[in-house]
Formats: C-alpha cells, structure tokens, sequence
C-alpha cells in the first residue's frame, strides 16, 4: 500500500518553461489537494478536488492549473514557470468527511531560475 | 478569513527537557489536526481535538484544546532527538459551493522544533 506517491522528487525548470506533477492516491480517497510550503509561512492551498472530474481553486491558484480525470490522480501544471514558484509542492488526499486528516506525499522540490 | 498562529517559530532545546508550543485561531476552531514534518518528507497527522477543554495523550505528547476552541497546545515530555521536526496544527475551513460542503484544510506556520542529543 504506497498512500500517496508524488513524481518527480527534484525538478529544475527555466523561467517560462512548463512542467507537470503528477500525484497518485490508492486509498480511493474522493478529496484530493495540491498545496506549496515557503519558509515560514507553512502550507498553502493551491487547487483541491472533491472527486473526479472537479477542481476548485485554493489560496494561491495563479499560474497553476489542475486536472482530476481519474479518481487516482492529480495533475499540477505550470505552463510559465516563474522564479516565485519555486517551492516544495505537497499533494494530499483524504476522504469524504469533514475534519478528516490528510494523507501526504513527500513532496516535489522545485527550483526555477 | 481565519489566521492561526504558532509560537514559537523556532526552539532548540537539549534530550530530556520538556516543552511546550501553541496553535491560537482569529475565529473558534471546527476541528483542530496537529501534524509534524520530519526532513524530506510530508507532514503526519498526530492527533485531532474537536470538543472544548479536551485533553489527548499521545505516548509522551500533550494536547490541549482551550475551552473557547481558539487556542491549543502541545506538550512534550522528555524530549529526545526523534521528536525534531516541523509541528504544524491545521482547521477546517467548511466553504459551500452549488450546494455541497468542502472542507478546506489552514495550516498555522508551524514550529521548528530541534532536539540536541
């Protein structure tokens, strides 16, 4: 049972340049999140989804987008990479329930130069 | 939009000492999730407290959740070097969209606990 699986680990892009990052869950969980963390100021919501085939917008949408065609995965894209982007990118899941916890990856590091 | 905030943001304690950290909300918590981050990996769910004045143990973690459900704590007993790492806690944002509800899970800034052997 691998919970949540992030790919790639490391990834380094040049401004403008796109790239995808791809999240797996095989919990089947229907909630599934894409969140950033900077230094000191913790975790920020990105994009979430409530179940395949829908996205919602979090904190800070601008400049990523996201796709839930399978109930298993979550895309995270960046089509123009920015150096503000770069960040370590946490995808979670969980299930239909509030107050559930969340299950993580271990993160994509990502640097933009 | 609801603020939590952890202090402090950073301790360095050595083996053996106890301590303490804080998680305090702008607005009454739903349900309040303590997690903690090792290195290199994403954080872990340590506990959740709903009910005011709850008190949950966890080996030798403390958590305490305020009577109002603005404010709680973590206590660590005797603290030892498997104990660093980021300790985060995180509510519930209930936010109603065409009728369902979607929870939406705020993290504090966290506290970067690390304990010298």
């Amino acid at each position: 049972n691998a919970g949540v699986t992030q790919t790639p680990k490391f990834r380094v892009l040049k401004t403008g340049q796109s790239m995808t990052l791809l999240c797996a869950q095989d919990m089947n969980h229907e909630y599934m999140y894409w969140y950033r963390q900077d230094p000191g100021m913790g975790l920020r919501l990105i994009h979430y989804s409530v179940g395949e085939g829908t996205t919602a917008k979090g904190e800070v949408p601008d400049g990523y987008n996201v796709s839930r065609l399978k109930k298993q995965n979550f895309l995270l894209g960046l089509e123009s990479a920015a150096p503000s982007q770069t960040s370590v990118y946490f995808c979670a899941s969980s299930y239909l329930r509030g107050g559930s916890p969340l299950h993580f990856g271990n993160g994509t590091r990502l640097t933009v130069t | 939009t609801q603020l939590l905030e952890q202090s402090p943001q950073f301790l360095s304690i050595q083996e053996g000492e106890n301590l303490t950290v804080y998680c305090n909300s702008s607005s009454v918590f739903s349900s309040l999730q303590w997690y903690r981050q090792e290195p290199g990996e994403g954080p872990v769910l340590l506990v959740t407290v709903v009910t005011g004045g709850e008190v949950k143990k966890l080996k030798r973690l403390t958590f305490q959740f305020g009577d109002a459900r603005k404010d709680s704590s973590l206590h660590i007993t005797a603290a030892q070097p498997g104990d660093t790492g980021l300790y985060l806690c995180a509510d519930y944002i209930a936010d109603n969209a065409g009728g369902t509800s979607y929870g939406k899970l705020t993290f504090g800034q966290g506290t970067i606990l690390t304990v010298h052997p």
